[in-house]
């Protein structure tokens, strides 16, 4: 079965922090891997995907690692502010069927 | 449009009753996505269309759950015979798929689904 954890579930750093959210999957024949932010009541926002052959993406202050080997991914946050406060989500891509996290809820204190 | 957009925002509905729920995808876009978000929980999967093809129903939680996407372009997501189980946020999403696989979904706001 297709399963994607994330670790931890909730995170509470003061602002400018470096942080890593991880996410991890059992079944490593994904074709890309997707980071999501979701903000209370709201969509989806998509942050980074990051195709199979690929080791990482960075989009600003946002890295994104993965290593399907080992079946994992991390998101790396630099210099942490207040409004990155959401929760984040990534999703594996097993062609049709996409399986999402349960999402770490990230608070930046200012 | 400029994004993905779906209505309604929210409806408050009575077991039993049938709803319909709308997603107005990016123009252009060939892949639709049905998820349904549970209190508390992760995004479930529920319903995948490309283009033309049969849509891919393993999602789909139960018969009382259809959905159809008319013209390649908007899609409706219906419940029958709502059950108070079915309360959830369902968002849909949309991608262009341009030979690969996927490419990034771009995600509505959600329809907030209560039943009573």
């Amino acid at each position: 079965k297709q399963e994607v954890t994330q670790i931890p579930a909730a995170l509470s750093v003061p602002e400018g922090e470096n942080l890593v959210l991880n996410c991890s999957f059992t079944d490593s024949a994904i074709y890309n891997l997707q980071w999501f932010r979701q903000d209370p009541g709201k969509g989806l926002t998509s942050l980074l995907l990051i195709q199979s052959s690929q080791r990482e993406q960075t989009s600003g202050r946002l890295n994104a690692s993965l290593d399907k080997s080992s079946g994992r991914s991390t998101l790396y946050i630099a210099a942490s502010q207040p409004g990155d406060s959401a929760t984040y989500l990534c999703a594996g891509n097993y062609g049709q069927n996409f399986v999402f996290g349960p999402g770490t809820r990230l608070s930046v204190l200012p | 449009g400029a994004g993905v957009s779906q209505s309604p925002s929210n409806k408050v509905t009575e077991k039993g009753k049938d709803v319909e729920l709308r997603c107005d995808p990016i123009s252009g876009h060939t892949a639709l996505y049905w998820y349904r978000q549970s209190l508390g929980q992760g995004l479930e999967f529920l319903i995948y269309f490309q283009g033309n093809s049969a849509p891919d129903k393993s999602g789909l939680p139960s018969d009382r759950f259809s959905a159809e996407r008319t013209g390649g372009s908007v899609s409706t997501l219906t419940i029958q015979r709502t059950q108070q189980e079915d309360s959830a946020v369902y968002l849909c999403a949309s991608s262009s798929l341009r030979g690969e696989w996927s490419r990034t979904q771009y995600f509505g706001p959600g329809t907030r689904l209560l039943v009573l």
